[in-house]
């Protein structure tokens, strides 16, 4: 259970166009979603925090106007980058907070990730 | 703010020998939650183990085990019995205290198991 469904999986776009990634929880309900920027060989860095319904919380130094995060429903969250440019190439992952059957704890399931390269 | 440090970059292991990957983190807040996930070169981010910061006894999952330290603030993942497969990124990561939760990645770890 608890599947966050991720897509597309990798894109190529030219610069300055815009690009779209979403994200879907298959068999839960994911009031928040993080997504996160993630460099080669590096660790993943939290771009913004986004719950259903009201406008998403951005990590300080990343560019709101930039890249556009809707979370308009329990189901599905997006990301779109715009205006793309070359170092905006980079690997883009999703998470939900998932509620544990314990009730003690959450856990957190990720999307496989989408690979944006900018041309 | 909440730290999360991992000092080795790099990792080599002999296959079917045990290894353990260090995480420190630094954080005030009393209630917290430690996790690692294992990142394959295909880039998913797969669940390993989970620590609660009340939590009595050292979390166990199948090979892999949590060395939890509180005083020191360690909390370091011992593999037991590598495989090739495992062979990947570790991340060691910590919930905040803030009210989103959100997980706080350490820089990594790259294992290599040799055959």
């Amino acid at each position: 259970g608890a599947v966050v469904s991720q897509h597309p999986s990798w894109v190529i776009c030219k610069s300055g166009t815009s690009v779209k990634i979403e994200c879907r929880s298959l068999d839960f309900q994911a009031t928040t979603m993080f997504w996160y920027r993630q460099f080669p060989k590096q660790s993943l860095m939290l771009m913004a925090t986004s719950n259903e319904g009201s406008k998403a919380t951005y990590e300080q130094g990343v560019e709101k106007d930039k890249f556009l995060i809707n979370h308009a429903s329990l189901t599905l969250s997006t990301l779109t980058v715009t205006s793309a440019h070359p170092e905006d190439s980079s690997f883009y992952i999703c998470s939900a907070r998932v509620p544990q059957p314990s009730g003690r704890r959450y856990g957190y399931t990720f999307g496989s990730g989408t690979r944006l390269t900018v041309v | 703010a909440q730290k999360i440090t991992q000092t080795q970059p790099g990792m080599f292991v002999q296959e079917k020998e045990a290894v353990t990957l260090d995480c420190t983190y630094d954080t005030s807040d009393p209630s917290y939650g430690l996790f690692w996930y294992k990142q394959p070169s295909s880039g998913e981010m797969i669940f390993l183990i989970y620590q609660g910061s009340y939590d009595q006894q050292n979390a166990t999952e199948g090979r892999y085990s949590l060395n939890f330290q509180k005083a020191r603030k360690s909390a370091n993942l011992v593999i037991s019995a590598s495989q090739l497969g495992d062979s990947a990124m570790y991340f060691c990561a910590m919930t905040s205290s803030g009210s989103a939760r959100q997980l706080t990645f350490g820089s990594g770890t790259q294992l290599t198991v040799l055959p």
